[in-house]
């Protein structure tokens, strides 16, 4: 198995809703990463976790709350957000965390829009 | 500060070869990717490159000068199926990926 699984595909929500974004992974990878991409703009890193403790949280606002229950498994927990919070959400994983050739596999990733 | 530039959009004829530039600007350096993304999908990865010098991959080749902060990804015999985003980015000397912008190829028949 050499995929990242994300689910929901879509996902609409309103400002006061709570929502979750899924992300799977059996290919024994350590490390997992939530990104966040706006149409035409790279990756943005919003966290990165390492034999299931987060390792990286790039300031991101607390109405995203990461989760990781097992290292096959990585949660983005969402309360509150915003219309500018819109975006493409891409889980990722790799081999392991803090090393050079640490090649990511995404998911097909889970597009939010906010109202 | 750190920054990457690529240029923003080319266009290439079918069948033809295309070069896309980047250059890096990093505080340290750990290896230089390249990412595939087809509008609408996740990025794919395509090559590192951590040593001096052009790796090859069948139809894709990646060169990279860690002297001048220079990097391109060569596209040979294109197909209508390689219009796409093509993401450089470098990981830093805290293993954080640095991305540029992305080059967006458009392939004309």
């Amino acid at each position: 198995d050499t995929e990242v699984t994300q689910t929901p595909k879509h996902l609409v929500m309103g400002m006061t809703n709570k929502k979750s974004l899924k992300c799977e992974q059996h290919m024994g990878h350590r490390a997992m990463y939530w990104y966040k991409q706006k149409a035409k703009k790279p990756p943005e890193l919003m966290f990165v976790y390492s034999y299931e403790k987060l390792s990286i949280n790039e300031s991101v606002p607390s109405r995203f709350s990461p989760e990781c229950p097992n290292s096959s498994l990585l949660n983005l927990h969402l309360h509150a957000l915003q219309p500018e919070d819109s975006a493409l959400y891409l889980c990722a994983s790799s081999q392991d965390w803090g090393s050079g050739a640490n090649v990511l596999t995404f998911g097909a990733g889970s597009r939010l829009t906010v109202l | 500060g750190q920054n990457i530039d690529q240029p923003t959009e080319m266009t290439a004829t079918e069948g033809a070869i295309v070069q896309i530039n980047c250059t890096y600007q990093t505080s340290g350096f750990n290896g230089l990717f390249w990412y595939q993304q087809h509008a609408g999908e996740a990025p794919t990865f395509l090559s590192y490159n951590v040593l001096d010098g052009l790796e090859e991959k069948g139809r894709f080749s990646s060169f990279l000068s860690r002297s001048k902060g220079y990097s391109y990804l060569l596209l040979k015999e294109l197909q209508m199926k390689d219009s796409a985003s093509y993401l450089c980015a470098v990981s830093d000397s805290n293993y954080q990926l640095i991305w540029g912008a992305g080059t967006k190829l458009i392939i004309k028949p």
